[in-house]
């Protein structure tokens, strides 16, 4: 069964960093594309960032772009998002989630976790 | 970057009803579009993708139609589980954008 749960949320104050982890199970993991993908509070879901399999492509959204930085250990199945200089509005519920990259789906997601920036 | 605009932004309908939203892309996207429900507190769930293919696991009452700038989700028969937000999101392109969402409510 393919299972990912992300941790390393919490509250932290505007201008802190925080690392959030997804932990992989189920599958290859070293086979897939992951993301980031986060929802704020009552809002819709917005798409962060992409790592591919072996790590050699990496994207971001504008609005994240020179502060958060993806990343994967696929020795650990692990998935990260280190977030630094955060500001309110990346207050949010972050989802990590699996990517099909040759049928273009996004297949699998894991429970989420919150991150709240309030001084 | 491609905006996905999807209509309407919420809607009322009834068990039994069918129900289409439409999202609709500012450039071709050709078929790499996918949408997901979600429901209140939970992650979301992938029900079409590549535009018209069906997830496995998916009730075949949810369909998806569309290429290019232009696409749909329809859903044959309500049930009462199907109340939920949808949302579309495109693969044509970095950022995998997605639509701001439809509400589905009950009427």
């Amino acid at each position: 069964e393919v299972q990912l749960v992300e941790s390393g949320g919490g509250l932290v104050k505007p201008g802190g960093s925080l690392r959030l982890s997804c932990a992989a199970s189920g599958f290859t993991f070293s086979s897939y594309n992951m993301n980031w993908v986060r929802q704020a509070p009552g809002k819709g879901l917005e798409w962060v960032s992409s790592i591919s399999s072996s790590s050699s492509y990496i994207y971001y959204a504008d609005s994240v772009k020179g502060r958060f930085t993806i990343s994967r250990d696929n020795a650990k199945n692990s998935l990260y998002l280190q977030m630094n200089s955060l500001r309110a509005e990346d207050t949010a519920v972050y989802y990590c989630a699996r990517f099909r990259f040759g049928e273009k789906r996004v297949d699998y997601w894991g429970q989420g976790t919150l991150v709240t920036v309030s001084s | 970057a491609i905006q996905l605009t999807q209509s309407p932004s919420s809607l009322s309908a009834s068990v039994g009803d069918r129900v289409t939203i439409t999202c609709r892309a500012s450039q071709d996207i050709s078929s790499t579009l996918a949408w997901y429900q979600q429901k209140p507190g939970k992650a979301p769930k992938l029900l079409i993708y590549d535009a018209s293919s069906l997830e496995s696991g998916v009730p075949s009452r949810f369909s998806g139609s569309g290429s290019g700038t232009d696409f749909t989700l329809t859903i044959s028969s309500l049930q009462p589980e199907d109340f939920a937000t949808y949302y579309c999101q495109q693969f044509n392109s970095y950022p995998h954008s997605f639509g701001q969402g439809t509400k589905l409510e009950i009427k």
